[in-house]
């Protein structure tokens, strides 16, 4: 079992909808939780942190599910500037350790 | 642009040459990692750094794969003998306390063996 997992999409979506994605992540000890997004040819840049009181940042709302072990991005109001990769990253911060895992991430088409 | 910066942005070889990136982070982070992304994939960890101390590798990184941060800045990552498979994005990342407190990526080095 892959220690992150995504739907790899892809999500298309009409302008004005509400996508949301899940992550499922394997390693209960995990202590961080992001999302990032990705565009075409580009570097990963951070869209927000995972908390586990959930978080909202504009339209964007994370979640965080400890006990099901999965994270979720809920976007509203999709833009076709939205359309990207959004990768879900995990670290679990073991002792030792601070590595970070990522998921194969989601792709998302916002159409016109 | 996060303040990390990779050179060359491009890169073309030949199977069996060697190669070598450098990873410029942004000062004050004393964190550095290597991953390696394909097409249609997440980043992959390589290896990171704290300081000038390399803490952890991945198995993903044969004997063919060097990594050093020689004074706790900047990092370098060789490929010796390179094969077809090394084609990917090579991405730098550094550690910190900027907005928020997470990695920051470099552009990336585009890696392609013929």
């Amino acid at each position: 079992r892959k220690e992150v997992e995504q739907d790899p999409g892809p999500f298309n979506v009409p302008e004005g909808a509400t996508v949301a994605f899940n992550c499922t992540y394997s390693n209960s000890a995990s202590q961080s939780f992001f999302w990032y997004r990705q565009d075409c040819r580009k570097e990963p840049k951070l869209l927000m942190s995972v908390y586990s009181s959930g978080n909202e940042d504009g339209r964007f709302t994370a979640q965080l599910n400890r006990a099901s072990q999965y994270i979720s991005l809920l976007i509203r109001d999709s833009k076709l500037s939205d359309s990207a990769t959004y990768l879900c990253v995990v670290s679990p911060f073991r002792s030792g350790t601070y590595k970070y895992i990522f998921g194969t991430g989601t792709r998302l088409k916002v159409l016109a | 642009d996060t303040g990390v910066s990779q050179d060359p942005r491009h890169k073309i070889t030949k199977r069996g040459q060697n190669v070598t990136f450098r990873c410029d982070p942004i000062s004050e982070h004393n964190r550095l990692y290597w991953y390696r992304q394909t097409l249609g994939q997440g980043p992959e960890f390589l290896t990171y750094f704290q300081n000038e101390a390399q803490l952890e590798k991945s198995r993903l990184l044969s004997d063919r794969f060097s990594a050093e941060r020689p004074k706790g800045s900047f990092s370098t990552l060789e490929i010796q003998r390179t094969e077809q498979g090394d084609s990917a994005m090579y991405l730098c990342a550094t550690y910190g306390r900027g907005r928020l407190e997470t990695q920051y990526f470099g552009p990336g080095t585009r890696l392609l063996v013929l």
